[in-house]
């Protein structure tokens, strides 16, 4: 089945404890891409990538890194998490730039 | 700055009525449209696209038109079912001038289906 993974699917943590929420896509797409989804925003998003080793900033890139070191996954990082980085995060795979976007089902961050 | 907007953020129709679901967009220069469905506790899920050579385009159930003239794209479900609640917003890819733009949401309309 055609699908994008993420993990883990609820996290609460404390401010400064790194960590990384996984993304991984079964569907040999090129491009991969995070976005946070918060009430009354939207989905915004925080990085992007057109493949293997080329990643760019999205709209709010800001206390978040990325990698891009296999086709299939595209790890989130935040090494230093604060609480206004509370949401809901979604990573995305696309064919290419202009095509629709296949969604993961979210994970549900809480920094205290 | 770019923006992609709707109309109306909550619909609610009866099951079995026709669902028309609105959105604006700002960038005349915008290419490529698509469609999002999410339902509770879900990831978006795609629905349908259109890019802007086209005007309207169908799939099951549901048809999106595109009126570049006033910069509106709006989806029609036919015979809605209490399986189309969910939020549904639309997204553009404002392709600046061929720099690498990436799409843009709207904020989403919530469709209510009465049974």
């Amino acid at each position: 089945e055609a699908q994008v993974t993420q993990n883990p699917r609820y996290l609460i943590t404390v401010t400064g404890k790194k960590l990384t929420v996984t993304c991984s896509q079964n569907m040999n797409h090129e491009y991969m891409s995070w976005y946070r989804q918060d009430p009354g925003l939207g989905l915004r998003q925080i990085y992007y990538s057109m493949n293997v080793e080329v990643t760019d900033k999205g709209d709010v890139p800001e206390g978040y890194k990325v990698s891009r070191k296999e086709k299939r996954n595209f790890p989130l990082i935040l090494e230093s998490p604060s609480p206004n980085q509370t949401s809901l995060y979604f990573c995305a795979s696309s064919l290419g730039r202009v095509w629709p976007q296949h969604f993961g089902d979210g994970t549900r961050l809480s920094i205290l | 700055g770019e923006s992609v907007g709707l109309h109306l953020p909550t619909l609610s129709v009866q099951e079995g009525d026709n669902s028309i679901i609105n959105c604006a967009y700002s960038n005349s220069a915008s290419d490529y449209f698509i469609w999002y469905k999410q339902e509770s506790g879900k990831g978006p899920q795609f629905i349908i696209d259109i890019r802007s050579n086209m005007d309207k385009r169908q799939g099951q159930r549901v048809t999106v038109l595109l009126n570049k003239t006033v910069k509106h794209l709006s989806l029609q479900i036919a015979a809605t079912q209490p399986g189309d609640s969910a939020v549904y917003f639309c997204a553009e890819n404002p392709n600046y001038g061929g720099s690498q733009g990436n799409l843009i949401f709207g904020k989403g309309t919530k469709l209510s289906v009465k049974p």
